[in-house]
């Protein structure tokens, strides 16, 4: 049973364009949303993460938004780059216990 | 600090052999897990560890897989008898804290089993 459920599971955008990833949950006892970039043959490493207390954090390009009502989340990439190719997992976890991962997005930008 | 270490980095062996992944956390990291990474399922936690001592084994999918963590610099993950279904990236991660810590993950181990 997935606990965080990840779309789309591959994504292709023109250069300077905006890539949309969406995640949702079931579990309200989730107080902690992470994504994390992952580049081939590497590990995955924290991008940007967000609470519940908020709706919107922005860190240069990347943005989480956050519906809590609806339990949905999505990582917003503008103008993106060729190097922002990667695979993007968004994560869930809450409070004291384990993270939950999506099944990721694979992510190309085409110059 | 080297980051999280594991070896090796690919490892291709024949069903049935054993298998033995390592891994060397963070030093000062007193937690440390095990996922493995398939396209169906992303990322999978098996196993993780607080000061050495297993906490949660419920994502660990059969008895073929044990994990172990000796010490706060070392752990491995061992797959006897290893099965072509096996076959996955597993990778190791460690951190200071449980929930709303970053995880710090090695580069993976990629596992073929024929």
């Amino acid at each position: 049973q997935q606990q965080v459920k990840q779309s789309p599971q591959s994504l292709i955008v023109q250069k300077g364009g905006i890539s949309i990833i969406n995640c949702a949950y079931e579990n309200t006892a989730f107080d902690y949303f992470p994504w994390y970039q992952q580049f081939p043959g590497k590990g995955p490493a924290l991008l940007i993460a967000i609470r519940p207390d908020v709706s919107e954090k922005k860190e240069g390009r990347f943005t989480i938004s956050f519906n809590k009502s609806a339990k949905q989340f999505s990582l917003h990439i503008m103008d993106s780059q060729p190097g922002d190719s990667a695979t993007y997992f968004c994560a869930a976890t809450p409070a004291g216990n384990q993270f939950y991962f999506g099944t990721g997005t694979s992510l190309t930008v085409i110059p | 600090d080297a980051g999280v270490i594991q070896s090796p980095r690919h490892e291709v062996t024949e069903m049935g052999q054993e298998v033995t992944l390592r891994c060397k956390p963070i030093s000062g990291h007193d937690y440390l897990f095990w996922y493995r990474q398939t396209m169906m399922r992303g990322l999978e936690l098996l196993i993780y560890f607080n000061n050495n001592v297993p906490i949660d084994d419920s994502g660990m999918p059969e008895d073929r897989f044990s994990a172990k963590m000796p010490n706060a610099s070392f752990s491995t993950l061992k797959i006897q008898p290893s099965e072509p279904r096996d076959s996955a990236v597993y990778f190791c991660a460690s951190s200071t804290g449980l929930a709303n810590e970053k995880l710090f993950f090695g580069s993976g181990t990629q596992l073929s089993v024929l």
